[in-house]
């Protein structure tokens, strides 16, 4: 079973629509959790951290839930802007992270 | 602060040959890590670091070696190069204490 899980899409999302996808990881011991963005032929940028309070970042809505070891991620009001990869990120500790494949969002006008 | 910075940005080598990709940092950061990828595969961590001196390996360290003589500099050396190692690598970075990775703008290898 690989370390992080994700449905790697494309997800294909109508301008204004919300759009929301998981991911799952296997090591009960991993430590923080991120969303990374990442857009085409560029490097990954940290979009948020996760915590099991669930948090938000403007129309960002990001939430971990331990118990079922998985992650989720939900685009509100979606913009052409939006359309790029979104990495499932975990941190094993030392700043050790595994990646997921990426949920690959497209925004379509 | 230029973040982290890699050289090069593209490539080519026939199998066999050996070279050092280059990665600096210039935000003081004890943490630095190199990762490839792959299509379809995702990110993987080939060698990390957690401060000067100190190397160690990730999930995919055959054919790779690192040092870490600086705070600011990490280079990754491909001994003898195969075309199983034709991939895009970002070097990142992180403060003690931190969240987040800061990535290198990549270097993509072609090995023919």
């Amino acid at each position: 079973r690989k370390e992080v899980e994700q449905d790697p899409g494309p997800f294909n999302v109508p301008e204004g629509a919300t759009v929301a996808f998981n991911c799952t990881y296997s090591n009960s011991a991993s430590q923080s959790f991120f969303w990374y963005r990442q857009d085409c032929r560029k490097e990954p940028k940290l979009l948020m951290s996760v915590y099991s309070s669930g948090n938000e970042d403007g129309r960002f809505t990001a939430q971990l839930n331990r118990a079922s070891q998985y992650i989720s991620l939900l685009i509100r009001d979606s913009k052409l802007s939006d359309s790029a990869t979104y990495l499932c990120v975990v941190n094993r500790g030392n700043n050790r992270l595994a990646f997921g494949k990426g949920n690959q969002v497209v925004v379509i006008p | 602060n230029a973040g982290v910075t890699q050289t090069p940005k593209f490539q080519v080598l026939k199998t066999g040959q050996s070279m050092t990709l280059q990665c600096a940092q210039d935000m003081n950061h004890e943490y630095m890590s190199w990762y490839r990828q792959d299509p379809g595969m995702g990110l993987r961590l080939i060698h990390y670091s957690v401060g000067a001196g100190i190397t160690d390996q990730g999930e995919v360290p055959n054919g790779y070696n690192v040092s870490r003589s600086t705070t600011e500099d990490f280079p990754l050396r491909l001994l003898s190069a195969a075309p199983s190692q034709t991939s895009v690598y970002f070097c990142a970075s992180t403060g003690r204490g931190a969240n987040e990775q800061f990535f290198g703008p990549g270097t993509r290898l072609t090995v023919l």
